[in-house]
């Protein structure tokens, strides 16, 4: 079973203008952590925000907030204000004990921010 | 380093040579990752080292793929015997150790097997 979805093969957004990017996830472990990167065209992978399973409150960083649905299992980035540099792939990843070390990713989706 | 650092960029080599990619992690990284991208796909994981030892080797896809890492520092991922379907990017990662939440990526390696 995929542990990671990402429902959204493409998403089209206006500069300025707020966006949100689906993952859910699956696991029986109730110790895990959820992660997002970005995937400019260049191909370097680029840490933009975690969140623990524990985390009393959503995750922020700058621009970036993590809209974390426990129940639900679902773990959205929310980028506010977009600029045409958030032009991109964006992959959600979880790691879990069951998976040890690693993260395992999503499929992704593609940004496109316009002007 | 300053950052992870991948060799080479680009590797186009013909069914059935063996290849090596190359990287070198942060310095002082002790956990470092190869993960395979496959083009307009997610990552798969393929093998997790700790310092020299590498305890998760579950997502290598066959025994033509092998990996080592010297010195808690350079790791060396090999394929033999390439086959066109291993095309892809192979994308290094370090971090602090196994339990570090931040995994910083190499610019990765592109090969393609023709």
């Amino acid at each position: 079973a995929q542990k990671i979805t990402q429902t959204q093969p493409g998403m089209f957004v206006q500069e300025k203008e707020a966006v949100t990017l689906d993952c859910t996830y699956d696991t029986s472990d109730p110790s895990y952590g959820l992660f997002w990167y970005k995937q400019p065209s260049s191909g370097e992978m680029i840490f933009l925000i975690y969140q623990g399973s524990y985390d009393q409150q959503n995750a922020t960083e700058g621009r970036y907030s993590l809209n974390f649905q426990k129940a639900r299992k679902s773990a959205n980035l929310v980028i506010s204000a977009s600029q045409l540099g958030d032009s991109a792939m964006y992959f959600c990843a979880m790691r879990d004990r069951q998976a040890g070390t690693a993260l395992i990713f999503g499929k992704g989706t593609t940004l496109s921010v316009s002007s | 380093g300053a950052g992870v650092s991948q060799s080479p960029s680009n590797k186009v080599t013909e069914k059935g040579k063996d290849v090596e990619l190359r990287c070198d992690p942060i310095s002082g990284h002790t956990a470092l990752y190869w993960y395979r991208q496959r083009l307009g796909q997610g990552l798969e994981f393929l093998i997790y080292f700790q310092g020299n030892s590498a305890p998760d080797k579950s997502g290598l896809p066959s025994d033509r793929f092998s990996a080592e890492r010297t010195g808690e520092s350079v790791s060396t991922l090999t394929i033999q015997r390439t086959q066109q379907e291993d095309s892809a990017v192979y994308l290094c990662a370090s971090s602090l150790d196994g339990r570090a939440n931040v995994l910083t990526f190499g610019a990765g390696s592109r090969l393609t097997v023709l």
